[in-house]
């Protein structure tokens, strides 16, 4: 099977702009959680999606958000830049069976984002 | 919210030694335990994962133990090799739905270099 893309692999923008980054999964995953990697905050969860809903979120302004569609494809937004949200930006797949139960997420290569 | 502390951030080994990673974790509903391994400029890639149902888990060189009571778990790395050097990150997570969906908590990341 195909792993976890992302695209693009790189961007640079400007602060106040906003930028979409996408997450394609693994082929028959149905979840999806984007993680924010940074040098000085490390790995910090922003949130996840499941049947193109938002199932959770982690504590990240709303200028944040996200959305899935129905192939389970992922998109995330981050809305009027800052130079802070300058990030390897990751989103990682799992299958997740029925009921409750965290199963293995696999990452994408990333998306790095500079904002100057 | 969950927390994970890992230690240490920095460790240099010899190639042939042993390498061990500790984490301890705050919440003690948290019951799926992965381990990650990051090149420098890839994915993290999942090496292995513990459950709480069980104390410790071995694939070939690699072995994670887990103390429920104490709260922390532990990676080995045993005869490492040069190509072990990489960032390693212990997180956690719990099977309980809601505020857990797709969430992982991660460590801050320990750095191995393996000298040959």
């Amino acid at each position: 099977k195909a792993g976890v893309t992302q695209t693009p692999r790189y961007l640079i923008k400007t602060r106040g702009q906003q930028v979409t980054l996408s997450c394609s999964p693994i082929s028959g995953h149905r979840s999806v959680s984007w993680y924010q990697q940074t040098p000085g905050q490390g790995l910090q969860f922003l949130f996840e999606y499941f049947s193109e809903t938002q199932r959770n979120k982690g504590n990240f302004p709303g200028r944040f958000s996200g959305r899935q569609f129905s192939n389970s494809r992922s998109e995330m937004n981050v809305s009027t830049l800052e130079l802070g949200d300058s990030a390897l930006y990751l989103c990682a797949s799992s299958f997740w069976r029925e009921g409750p139960r965290a199963d293995t997420q696999y990452f994408g290569p990333g998306t790095r984002l500079t904002v100057l | 919210g969950e927390n994970v502390e890992q230690h240490p951030s920095t460790l240099s080994v010899q190639e042939g030694d042993s390498a061990v990673i500790k984490c301890t974790y705050s919440d003690s509903a948290s019951n799926y335990f992965p381990w990650y391994k990051q090149e420098l400029g890839k994915r993290p890639q999942l090496i292995i994962d513990i459950r709480s149902n069980v104390g410790e888990k071995k694939d070939q060189r690699i072995a994670v133990t887990l103390n429920k009571t104490a709260k922390h778990f532990s990676l080995h790395i045993t005869e490492t090799q040069p190509e072990d050097s990489a960032v390693y990150f212990c997180a956690a997570s719990w099977d309980a739905g809601g505020t857990s969906y797709g969430k992982l908590t991660f460590g801050q990341g320990t750095i191995l270099t393996v000298h040959p």
